[in-house]
């Protein structure tokens, strides 16, 4: 399985765009990578997913580069109800079975 | 849909005692999981089932059984805890496949163990 590297932390304020990389350097021909957010005493939640250059959803967009080695989630003002730990994930498309979520990044937005 | 339930939400048990947590779900999902994760870390995966009558370790299986008892429901078994096991315990289900990338978390059981 492709390990992942993300930020442990990152601060930003309401109403800016945050943008959150994750390195998968080992990332395999046939793994989608897939980004999930866990309010505290939650489980986590699917935010989007993606196997090359860009995907959008109402909720976010995840920008790809041709190489694949990392991806960067976009969430696009963001407002207080946004901090949360994000995981990004890489995983085959039909092994997800294994998935690994590694620490994540705590985003912690002020007012 | 209540989506994934899960029961207890809280448990205190002591050093040598056994339990099983419940899960279940009502998407008419093929595959179930069941986490652990402890505190300030990310989920680790205990058991996971493909499909009704199969289940598979995941990444930290030592110390859990689990049974899937029909389509629906995924319980785990702690026959003797330990304090190491001291986490909070989450089910998840999803489609088969393709689908298995958006998996759908239960609330969660918060256990200790003394």
């Amino acid at each position: 399985l492709a390990k992942t590297t993300q930020p442990i932390s990152m601060d930003s304020y309401e109403g800016q765009e945050v943008n959150i990389t994750c390195s998968h350097n080992n990332i395999a021909t046939n793994d989608y990578i897939t980004w999930y957010q866990q309010f505290p005493s939650q489980g986590p939640r699917f935010i989007i997913q993606g196997y090359k250059t860009k995907v959008t959803n109402e909720v976010a967009s995840l920008f790809i580069p041709a190489d694949r080695k990392s991806s960067t989630l976009s969430l696009p003002r963001v407002s207080l109800s946004d901090t949360a730990v994000y995981y990004c994930l890489v995983g085959g498309q039909y092994n997800f079975n294994k998935f690994y979520f590694g620490s994540g990044t705590k985003l912690n937005v002020k007012p | 849909n209540a989506g994934v339930t899960q029961t207890p939400k809280f448990q205190v048990l002591k050093t040598g005692q056994s339990m099983t947590l419940q899960c279940a779900q009502d998407m008419n999902h093929n595959s179930m999981y069941w986490y652990r994760q402890d505190p300030g870390m990310g989920l680790r995966l205990i058991y996971y089932s493909a499909s009704e009558g199969t289940t598979d370790k995941g990444e930290v299986p030592n110390g859990y059984n689990v049974s899937r008892l029909n389509k629906r429901e995924f319980s785990l078994r702690l026959e003797s805890a330990a304090p190491s096991q001291t986490s909070v315990y989450f089910c998840a289900s999803s489609g088969a496949g393709a689908e298995s990338y958006e998996q759908y978390f239960g609330p969660g059981t918060r256990l200790t163990v003394t």
